[in-house]
């Protein structure tokens, strides 16, 4: 049971490059998230997934977009990198047992040049 | 926008309790308070919740007043591997979006 698991750990791209960061959890968790982090900030939700086939936008969505491939994986595109996009990205899903809790991934740090 | 206020920062000397405030006069009868700490660099990590009762588990104790308007999360016996930002939220239980503000950095003084 590896929880939460992101790729890639870390990343230096050039403005107006794209990728892709990978997010997978092995908990059977239907809701799944991702943050971003600024140095000194709190978490900000930049998209949320409550369920395989559904998506919606959370605090800071403008730049991203994202998509949720099937119950274990949920993925954060950016299309054009700029360097306002630079920041640890975190990955999140949560069981919404009788103790809901909300597990994350270890992050993954970008910086965009 | 976050619907709780928490200090920025606080000390506390090691193997002493740590009391961390938070108040959320806005919360709603649904609401569940819940806290979240993230260690240096690593993803936060689920401490407690609760609704109106307090709350213990092996990690900390929660303490919700009467009006519910503030909250205060105990550790009771603090260690170094206590320091760690600590974020306070108020969400409806299952409600899909979590909001984390600014939270409250506490510093372990050995």
């Amino acid at each position: 049971n590896a929880g939460v698991t992101q790729t890639p750990k870390f990343q230096v791209l050039k403005t107006g490059q794209s990728m892709t960061l990978q997010c997978a959890q092995d908990m059977n968790h239907n809701s799944m998230y991702w943050y971003r982090q600024d140095p000194g900030m709190g978490l900000r939700l930049i998209y949320y997934s409550a369920s395989e086939g559904t998506t919606d936008k959370g605090e800071v969505p403008n730049g991203y977009n994202v998509s949720r491939l099937n119950k274990r994986e949920f993925s954060l595109r950016l299309e054009s990198a700029a360097p306002s996009q630079t920041s640890v990205y975190f990955c999140a899903s949560t069981w919404t047992g009788p103790q809901e809790t909300q597990y994350f991934g270890p992050g993954t740090r970008l910086l965009v040049l | 926008d976050a619907k709780t206020t928490q200090p920025t920062s606080m000390d506390c000397a090691e193997g002493r309790a740590a009391n961390l405030p938070c108040n959320h006069s806005t919360i709603s009868g649904n609401e569940y308070v819940y806290w979240y700490r993230q260690i240096h660099s690593q993803g936060p990590q689920y401490i407690i919740h609760g609704l109106k009762n307090n709350e213990t588990n092996e990690m900390a104790s929660l303490i919700i007043t009467e009006d519910r308007k503030s909250s205060t999360l105990i550790l009771p016996h603090a260690t170094l591997r206590d320091t760690a930002v600590y974020y306070c939220i108020v969400r409806v239980a299952r409600d899909d979006k979590i909001i984390f503000g600014k939270g409250t950095r506490l510093h372990i003084l050995p």
